[in-house]
């Protein structure tokens, strides 16, 4: 089967970093992805992993380690606007259209 | 004009009604997808569409029929459906089937079934 783990929900301070963790459980792996879905919003790509190591891109930054099924999602300097849900995803065959999704991580930032 | 277009945004049906959801995308990728999201549960895919051939149904109901008849549109007929069918259907679109890349997705259906 396939099966992906996130935290549900997470509170964090303007201006602090937070750590979003996801692991999973997949028949395959043909890379790992995470999104930014606001409230009534459509999902939108942050990033893409296949290879271990980290992928930064701005103040967002994600790790990946495929023999530990594990990958955060690393966000510096915290916005208000950064208040969303964040969906980890993974492909787990090669033809890249199969994608399963974690429950996805709630995240509120404070003043 | 964006890349991915749901219609209609919010949709309240009876469960005797048909209905139909319709997507476009004008990014001119070859595959396009249906995903139901429900409250606290993940994405769930329902089709996958590849160059207009179905290559994935995740065994979804009969009352929901999905029709591709081009690359850029897609549409998800919905008949006699139940209250548990009440969610937001999203739909995405990817470059290429073989081609790992990111789903575009639309703003969604919201769908509620009295």
């Amino acid at each position: 089967g396939q099966n992906i783990d996130q935290p549900t929900e997470m509170t964090a301070t303007e201006g602090a970093i937070v750590q979003i963790n996801c692991t999973y459980q997949t028949s395959g792996f043909n890379g790992l992805f995470w999104y930014q879905q606001h409230a009534g919003e459509a999902p939108t790509f942050l990033s893409y992993n296949v290879l271990d190591g980290l992928e930064e891109k701005g103040r967002f930054s994600s790790f990946l380690s495929r023999s530990k099924g594990y990958s955060y999602l690393l966000l510096k300097e915290l916005q208000m606007k950064d208040s969303a849900s964040y969906l980890c995803a993974v492909s787990p065959d090669n033809y890249g259209q199969n994608f399963v999704f974690g429950p996805g991580t709630r995240l509120s930032v404070l003043p | 004009e964006t890349g991915v277009t749901q219609t209609p945004r919010h949709l309240v049906m009876g469960m005797t009604n048909k209905k139909s959801l319709k997507c476009e995308q004008h990014l001119g990728h070859n595959a396009m997808y249906w995903y139901k999201q429900s409250a606290k549960k993940p994405l769930e895919l329902m089709f996958v569409y590849s160059l207009e051939e179905r290559v994935e149904n995740n065994s979804v109901p009969s009352r929901f029929s999905p029709e591709c008849p081009n690359s850029s549109h897609l549409f998800l007929h919905l008949h006699t459906l139940q209250p548990e069918d009440s969610a937001l259907y999203l739909c995405a679109s990817s470059q290429d089937r073989g081609v790992t890349g990111e789903l575009f997705f639309g703003e969604g259906s919201r769908l509620t079934v009295l």
